[in-house]
């Protein structure tokens, strides 16, 4: 089965700092993945996402993710943050030809001003 | 224009009651979800709905109880209804069947059971 491994729970940065979030998968075969943000109080954000072509993808605000398929992750970079990226972030799969996409327990940003 | 819509927007009831939730896309999508958002941010989904026909029923209690109308509607019944069953609740849609895209979530809705 599908399953998607965030490894942090919570990180506090400070702004300006760089940000790079992990996210594993388990899944052999040819996959979708997401990363999607939630801003406090509010639903579920895309920032982008790969289906293939170039592993490294380039997503809004700033955002972008790499695409590794030998290690199965799919980690989430920006080089300086800010206040406003404090959110929650999931990463997400969906695989094979299944219709479902799963998330990732989510990692809680935290950026000190 | 919303995309996603659901309502109401919040939703605070007694344990034993029935209550449902409402779900509309405009999106023109053939597959809506159902995912439930636990207190520690944990996103597990409930249901699938292609062009009305339920496809994937992960092991929810059966007091769920989705039904599609059409296709641009998924709505979310829950019977007698327990403290655990407190959450958000978010609606979402994709286009496509099979290989899910990217899903469009609508603005959730929180349920809190006292």
């Amino acid at each position: 089965a599908q399953s998607v491994s965030q490894h942090n729970h919570h990180v506090i940065l400070s702004e300006a700092a760089s940000l790079e979030l992990g996210c594993n998968y388990s899944y052999g075969g040819t996959v979708n993945l997401f990363w999607y943000v939630q801003y406090p109080g509010q639903h579920l954000q895309l920032l982008l996402k790969y289906f293939s072509g170039d592993p490294l993808v380039k997503g809004i605000k700033g955002f972008e993710a790499e695409f590794i398929k030998s290690k199965f992750s799919f980690n989430l970079r920006k080089p300086s943050v800010q206040w406003s990226d404090t959110a929650e972030y999931f990463c997400a799969v969906n695989a094979g030809r299944d219709d479902k996409i799963i998330f990732g327990k989510g990692t809680r940003l935290h950026i000190l001003p | 224009d919303t995309a996603v819509s659901q309502t109401p927007k919040y939703l605070v009831t007694q344990m034993g009651n029935d209550k449902s939730i409402k779900c509309e896309q405009n999106l023109g999508h053939d597959t809506m979800y159902w995912y439930k958002q636990d207190s520690k941010k944990f996103l597990k989904i409930m249901f699938s709905y292609n062009n009305k026909e339920l496809i994937i029923n992960e092991t929810v209690p059966n007091r769920f109880s989705p039904k599609s109308p059409d296709k641009a509607h998924l709505n979310l019944h829950i019977n007698s209804l327990e403290l655990g069953d407190s959450a958000v609740y978010f609606c979402a849609s994709s286009p496509l069947r099979t290989r899910a895209t990217e899903a469009f979530f609508g603005q959730g809705t929180r349920l809190t059971v006292v």
